[in-house]
């Protein structure tokens, strides 16, 4: 069964502080893996889209990675802000015909001044 | 601003109510979608419409009726709900069905069932 977990379910973090985020996914198979931002009360909205070939993708303070051996896919947030402060959502496709889309739980983070 | 419009943006609503939910695209896409975001849970797809066409419902009650126009406009048609159908209701649409292109959302309806 395909499957998307993310962890951890919530962060709390200083303003300023870094911090990563994880998704693990068993999509098989494996087409490409998105990470998306949601605000509270929007709709998310796609941060980075990584395909088999990549290990990095960058977007500002947030940057991605990809271990497509070990099906594992990493969201870091540098020097964060108040408006960091969201859910992140890791959504893998796969490859296979119907090409479908499984979504991870989320990550809540909290950015505190 | 995504260029996906939802209205309303709340809505509560008795279980015995008939209710409209309208999802509007001004990015010239051909596919559109409704999925269901409960807490807790992962965002679950409920229908695909691509060039208006349905091609695909998730097992979806039939209290939920989707219903696709135009390729600029989709609604989802509400009846008889109950109070575990109390969710945000979010639309996006993109390029064609393909889900290797990238969605983009809507704000979101905050539908309570009472």
């Amino acid at each position: 069964k395909n499957q998307v977990e993310q962890s951890p379910q919530s962060l709390i973090i200083l303003e300023g502080k870094n911090c990563t985020l994880q998704c693990n996914y068993t999509v098989s198979p494996f087409s490409n893996l998105r990470w998306y931002k949601q605000d509270t009360g929007r709709g998310p909205v796609s941060l980075t889209i990584m395909t088999f070939s990549e290990n990095t993708k960058s977007n500002g303070r947030y940057t991605a990675t990809l271990d497509a051996d070990t099906k594992q896919s990493s969201l870091h947030i540098t020097a964060s802000q108040l408006s960091d402060s969201a859910s992140y959502i890791c959504v893998v496709t796969t490859g296979a015909a119907g090409n479908k889309l499984t979504f991870g739980g989320g990550t809540r983070v909290l950015v505190k001044p | 601003e995504t260029g996906v419009t939802q209205t309303p943006r709340h809505l509560v609503m008795g279980m015995t109510n008939k209710k409209s939910l309208k999802c509007e695209q001004h990015l010239g896409h051909n596919a559109m979608y409704w999925y269901k975001q409960s807490a807790k849970k992962p965002l679950e797809l409920m229908f695909v419409y691509s060039l208006e066409e349905r091609v695909e419902n998730n097992s979806v009650p039939s209290r939920f009726s989707p219903e696709c126009p135009n390729s600029s406009h989709l609604f989802l048609h509400l009846h008889t709900l109950q109070p575990e159908d109390s969710a945000l209701y979010l639309c996006a649409s993109s390029q064609d069905h393909s889900p290797r292109n990238e969605q983009f959302f809507g704000p979101g309806t905050r539908l309570t069932v009472l």
